[in-house]
């Protein structure tokens, strides 16, 4: 099975940028890359997701590595809001699974 | 009103009862999947279903069965609850759409089996 590995946690200040690094080694060539968010006492939520390129939406940057073995979700400016589990996902279309892993708590400090 | 909703959001049992929980959702996706949460393991799926006459075993499939009664709606059941099944339970839905599918989550039911 295709795995993810994250920081268990990670801290920043408010109105600050975070970078969420995760590693993938074992992707294929096929394996989507995609974030998803979990607050408090709610389900997951898609953040964002991408196969090669770099990608931008409102909420998030994802930034993919050459060899795709490792990728960052960049939030730009982290908000109170933004206090969560953010889980990175290799997404698999062959065999239509998502794998989450244990995800990366973000503290958001005022 | 929420696009997928499931219930009931929380339920306690007894070891050896037989439960359902259901999910529905309005968004007329073809997909949905049950998933269960346990603390510092993140979500492993249940099952997953890619229409009404399709069925599919997720990981961790042993000592559940679900049914997709419709398009909207997929229950999952416990057909003798034991206390190790104790978790949160996540409904989803998603629609394939250019290869995103991207999965949209219920708020989830806690269960304890006591």
């Amino acid at each position: 099975d295709a795995k993810t590995t994250q920081p268990n946690s990670m801290e920043s200040n408010e109105e600050e940028p975070v970078h969420l690094p995760c590693n993938h080694s074992t992707i294929s060539g096929t394996d989507y890359i995609h974030w998803y968010r979990q607050l408090p006492s709610q389900g997951p939520e898609y953040v964002i997701h991408g196969l090669t390129s770099n990608v931008n939406n409102r909420m998030a940057s994802l930034a993919i590595a050459e060899d795709r073995k490792s990728s960052t979700l960049i939030l730009h400016r982290a908000t109170l809001r933004d206090a969560a589990v953010y889980y990175c996902i290799l997404y698999s279309p062959n065999f239509n699974k998502f794998y989450f892993g244990s995800g990366t708590k973000l503290n958001v400090k005022p | 009103d929420a696009d997928v909703t499931q219930t009931p959001r929380n339920r306690i049992t007894k070891t050896g009862k037989r439960i359902m929980l259901e999910c529905s959702q309005t968004k007329g996706h073809d997909r949905m999947y049950w998933y269960r949460q346990d603390p510092g393991l993140g979500l492993r799926l249940i099952y997953y279903s890619f229409d009404v006459k399709d069925i599919n075993k997720g990981e961790i499939s042993d000592g559940y069965s679900v049914s997709r009664q419709a398009q909207a709606k997929f229950s999952l059941s416990l057909e003798s609850a034991i206390p190790n099944q104790t978790a949160l339970y996540f409904c989803a839905t998603s629609d394939r759409t250019g290869g995103r599918d991207e999965q949209y989550f219920g708020p989830g039911t806690r269960l304890t089996v006591t």
